[in-house]
């Protein structure tokens, strides 16, 4: 059964940093692109930022490009984003998923989310 | 970034109706767009990707179509599990966008 497994959120004041870890498991997750997403309280989902299989392509929304970075460990089977520099609109639930289809932007599995608060 | 559009904000139906659900992009995206379901406080389950095929496990009586700009959900006959709000997004260039959702209520 294929899990994600996100963990490493909470409370952070403006301008902390923070490192989420997702732990993935029940499939052979180098063979994946996988992505973060993020939800703020009560909004929309927005599409936060990608990494190939390898690690050697990632992809950012412009909005988090130079504080947030992701990160992956095949080894460990576990996918990673450093978040520096935060921001109160940083606040939502970040989930992990993983990219059906290779590179695609479609995503089929998700974990259960792990939520960020930025506040003094 | 790609804009997308969603309508009706929100829909009230009764078990058994028909659903439609409209995504429009703000530019051509040919057939790169997949439609999310997503109840309180779970992730979203994908239902459909590549517009219009239909994801593995996924009840038949979810269907997309479309392609360019204007795309649609359909639910052919609600049942009280679909109760839940649905996103559309775009995969045809970063950064991935998702339309702003369509909440389907009890009627």
């Amino acid at each position: 059964e294929v899990q994600l497994v996100e963990s490493g959120g909470g409370l952070v004041q403006p301008g902390g940093s923070l490192r989420l870890s997702c732990a993935a498991s029940g499939f052979t997750f180098s063979y994946y692109w996988m992505s973060w997403v993020r939800q703020a309280p009560g909004k929309g989902l927005e599409w936060v930022a990608n990494i190939k299989e390898d690690g050697s392509e990632k992809y950012y929304v412009d909005s988090v490009k130079g504080r947030l970075t992701i990160s992956r460990d095949n080894a460990k089977n576990s996918l990673y984003l450093q978040m520096n520099s935060l921001r109160a609109e940083d606040t939502a639930v970040y989930y992990c998923a993983r990219s059906f289809l290779r590179s695609s932007g479609y995503f089929d599995y998700w974990g259960q989310g792990t939520l960020v608060t930025v506040s003094s | 970034d790609i804009q997308m559009t969603q309508s009706p904000s929100s829909v009230s139906a009764s078990v058994g109706d028909r659903v439609t659900i409209t995504c429009r992009a703000g530019q051509g995206i040919s057939s790169w767009l997949a439609w999310y379901q997503q109840k309180p406080g779970k992730a979203p389950k994908l239902l459909i990707y590549a517009a219009s095929s239909l994801q593995s496990g996924v009840p038949s009586r979810f269907s997309g179509s479309g392609s360019g700009t204007d795309f649609t959900l359909t639910i052919s006959s609600l049942q009280p599990d679909d109760f839940a709000t649905y996103y559309c997004q775009q995969a045809h260039s970063f950064p991935w966008t998702f339309g702003q959702g369509t909440k389907v209520e009890i009627k």
